[in-house]
């Protein structure tokens, strides 16, 4: 199957700087990808939805300044989380899909500890 | 809005046992996709099976196999002859289909713990 690669797998960050995670489909293009939070022992929760060559679109509730995304090829999107503070502190995941597919490919996941 | 439900938090089965894990959804549209994910320790989600809604026949994946009940909104996963392999967070989700157009996104549902006993 089709390879989607996250980094870093975890992260450690003093409260007020900006973190940035990449997410790469590996041998396929993908116009857009997801992201997704997961908080412990929950689902996954939507963030945004990333497309390439545009602005990304933000679920209801999510700070678009806070979590900077941005898909400036086929094959990466970054999530930056900017001005991070320990409420930010979580899992990220991200996923993509092949062109002409109807199965998300997803990424290892950031563990994001905001300290 | 599509809305997945997964009423069952946490399930246990003994290996080498049958387990069925259920899952209902809401939805107006005729034509989606449904998921069955895994997502163990590792925290990495790992497709299980998916079924097409136009299509009747139940999917099936080596030990995984679904009832998908269009009328009732149901999508049942059943596992069959249980390994410890199989212990993880179990998601079901809905996808709309391309051909209804609107989003691509998934709609998951709240996840359940499958602990598999030796």
């Amino acid at each position: 199957g089709a390879v989607v690669s996250q980094h870093p797998s975890w992260v450690i960050c003093k409260s007020g700087t900006s973190v940035k995670i990449e997410c790469r489909s590996l041998d396929f293009q993908a116009t857009t990808m997801f992201w997704y939070r997961q908080f412990p022992k929950q689902s996954l929760m939507l963030m945004a939805t990333s497309n390439e060559g545009s602005k990304a679109t933000y679920e209801q509730g999510v700070e678009k300044d806070k979590f900077l995304i941005n898909h400036a090829s086929l094959t990466l999107s970054t999530l930056t989380v900017t001005s991070a503070h320990p409420e930010d502190s979580s899992f990220y995941i991200c996923s993509a899909e092949p062109t002409v597919s109807t199965e998300a490919f997803f990424g290892q996941g950031t563990r994001l500890t905001v300290v | 809005a599509q809305t997945v439900t997964q009423s069952q938090p946490e399930m246990s089965v003994q290996e080498a046992e049958t387990v069925t894990l259920s899952c209902t959804y809401d939805t107006s549209e005729s034509d989606y996709y449904l998921f069955w994910y895994k997502q163990p320790p590792s925290r990495q989600m790992i497709l299980v099976i998916r079924q097409e809604a136009y299509k009747q026949q139940n999917a099936t994946e080596n030990r995984f196999s679904v009832n998908f009940q269009k009328a009732a909104k149901s999508f049942s996963l059943k596992i069959s002859d249980s390994q410890l392999g199989d212990a993880a967070m179990y998601f079901c989700a809905y996808r709309t289909s391309l051909t209804q157009g609107g989003s691509e996104k998934l709609v998951f549902g709240k996840g359940m713990k499958l602990t598999v006993n030796p």
